[in-house]
């Protein structure tokens, strides 16, 4: 059965410092990964997909099948990457979104 | 950039009410989902829904669940009587799927959710 674990609940850092969320998935197909945050108060947003190798506010996850993990990462964590962040896997085939999400961390940058 | 729309964003029940959750998803999508996430623990599955039917629905979505979308705009999560395990944050939302044979936007859009507390 597929599988989204992302271990730490908690994740704490001081501003400038770098940040790794950790992601490690278990699906027996091609996998499709997702991060997606939700800063405070905030609606559920996509960050970045592995599919697109972007980079979005500076963030970067590289799809490593041999581990299959998928950590998000940043150089230089600032204060509004403050938020929740969930890892996702979307299950492949046609267009349909159903998505099995890790539990969440809760990313806290301090000043 | 345009938005889901969940109303409303808090609904207060008795055990065994029936209630209807509220979405407008974004107008030229047409793919629309829920998910659903109980206080502490992961955002969850519940069901698609593409060409006025359901795609694909999770164990969660049981009998007691149906959706609907009455008309052009809204889609809709109705629980015909409410069991305390219902209480939860419940999110709509919508992706463009395929367009015209190819896959127009790869990215899920959601609602603000709904916070659904059965006392």
């Amino acid at each position: 059965a597929q599988r989204v674990t992302q271990p730490e609940k908690l994740l704490s850092v001081f501003k400038g410092a770098p940040v790794e969320l950790k992601c490690n998935y278990s699906y027996s197909g091609s996998p499709e990964l997702f991060w997606y945050v939700q800063y405070s108060r905030q609606r559920l947003q996509l960050l970045l997909r592995h599919i697109s190798r972007e980079s979005i506010k500076g963030f970067t996850a590289d799809l490593n099948k041999g581990e299959t993990s998928f950590h998000l990462k940043k150089p230089f964590a600032q204060e509004e990457d403050s938020a929740m962040y969930y890892c996702a896997l979307r299950h492949s085939g046609g267009s349909n979104y159903k998505l099995t999400f890790g539990k969440g961390t809760l990313l806290t940058v301090n000043p | 950039e345009p938005e889901v729309t969940q109303t409303p964003s808090h609904q207060v029940t008795q055990m065994g009410q029936e209630v209807i959750l509220r979405c407008v998803p974004i107008s030229n999508h047409l793919y629309f989902y829920w998910y659903r996430q109980i206080l502490g623990q992961k955002v969850e599955f519940l069901v698609s829904f593409y060409n006025n039917e359901i795609s694909e629905k999770s164990e969660i979505f049981d009998d007691q669940f149906s959706v609907e979308r009455p008309d052009g705009s809204n889609f809709t999560l109705k629980i015909r009587s409410t069991k305390l395990e219902d209480s939860a944050m419940y999110f709509c939302a919508s992706s463009e799927g395929y367009f015209r044979g190819r896959l127009a936007n790869e990215k899920l859009f959601f609602g603000s959710g709904t916070q659904l507390s059965v006392l």
